[in-house]
C-alpha cells in the first residue's frame, strides 16, 4: 500500500491558491516527500520534493510539518491548466509507490 | 532533448500473442521502471531496474518480464498477454535511487488492449 493519504478530490477557483494536503504519518527519517501531477492520461510530471525544510520552485511550494507527518503542496495562482491528479509519494531508495492521488479541478 | 520514449504508443493484440513494449531514455539514468495504470487503482509498479543487469519485481510483476542489457533501454515483455493486462503503461527513469534527488521522468504511455 502507498505510504500516503490524500483527499480524493478538490476544487479551486482560477487565480486562487490551491492547497493540497498529504498525510504520511509513517514516514521515516531518510524518506523524501515527492509531488507529481498527471494531466489527463499523460505521463506524470515531477513538481517538487523535500525532506524536512519547506521548498519552493517555479511551479509550487511544499510545506512540510515539523514532525514530517504531513505536507501541503501549494500552487499559488492556480490556472485551468493545473487541473490534474496530484500524487504525493514518500520515497526511500527503490520504493516509489503512487497512491490514488487528489484530483484537482480548477474552475473559472 | 532529454526524454523517455516508448513504443508503440497504442497496441491492440489478442490473447497469447507475445509482445514487447520498448522504453528508451537518453539521460544516462541508472534507474528505470515500469508502471501500469488502471481506473481507480492509480499507478502500480511492475518492475524496476537499479542499473544494467539488475532488475527486481514491483507490486504487480505477474505476467511480465523485463531486461536491462543496456543502460538506456528497458523493454517490457508480455510472453502470453491476457485481457487483464489491458491497461495504460508508463516507463520512467531517474538518475539514481541512492541519492537524495531521484525525480522520475515518465514516458508518454502505451495504451494496450488485449482481446
Amino acid at each position: 500500500d502507498a505510504k500516503t493519504t490524500q483527499p480524493t478530490s478538490m476544487d479551486c477557483a482560477e487565480g486562487r491558491a490551491a492547497n493540497l494536503p498529504c498525510n504520511h504519518s509513517t514516514i521515516s527519517g531518510n524518506e523524501y516527500v515527492y509531488w507529481y501531477r498527471q494531466i489527463h492520461s499523460q505521463g506524470p510530471q515531477y513538481i517538487i520534493h523535500g525532506l524536512k525544510n519547506n521548498e519552493t520552485n517555479e511551479m509550487a511550494s511544499l510545506i512540510i510539518t515539523e514532525d514530517r507527518k504531513s505536507s501541503t503542496l501549494i500552487l499559488p495562482h492556480a490556472t485551468l491548466r493545473d487541473t490534474a491528479v496530484y500524487y504525493c509519494i514518500v520515497i526511500n531508495n527503490n520504493d516509489m509507490r503512487f497512491g490514488a492521488g487528489t484530483r484537482l479541478t480548477v474552475k473559472p | 532533448e532529454a526524454q523517455v520514449t516508448q513504443n508503440p504508443r497504442y497496441l491492440i493484440t489478442v490473447t497469447g500473442k507475445k509482445l514487447t513494449v520498448t522504453c528508451s531514455q537518453n539521460m544516462n539514468h541508472e534507474y528505470m521502471s515500469w508502471y501500469r495504470q488502471d481506473p481507480g487503482l492509480g499507478l502500480r509498479q511492475i518492475y524496476y531496474s537499479m542499473n544494467v543487469e539488475v532488475t527486481d519485481k514491483g507490486d504487480v510483476p505477474e505476467g511480465y518480464k523485463v531486461s536491462r542489457k543496456e543502460k538506456r533501454n528497458f523493454p517490457l515483455i508480455l510472453e502470453s498477454p491476457s485481457p487483464n493486462q489491458t491497461s495504460l503503461y508508463f516507463c520512467a527513469s531517474s538518475p539514481s535511487v541512492v541519492s537524495s534527488y531521484n525525480e522520475q521522468f515518465f514516458g508518454p504511455g502505451t495504451r494496450l488492449t488485449v482481446l
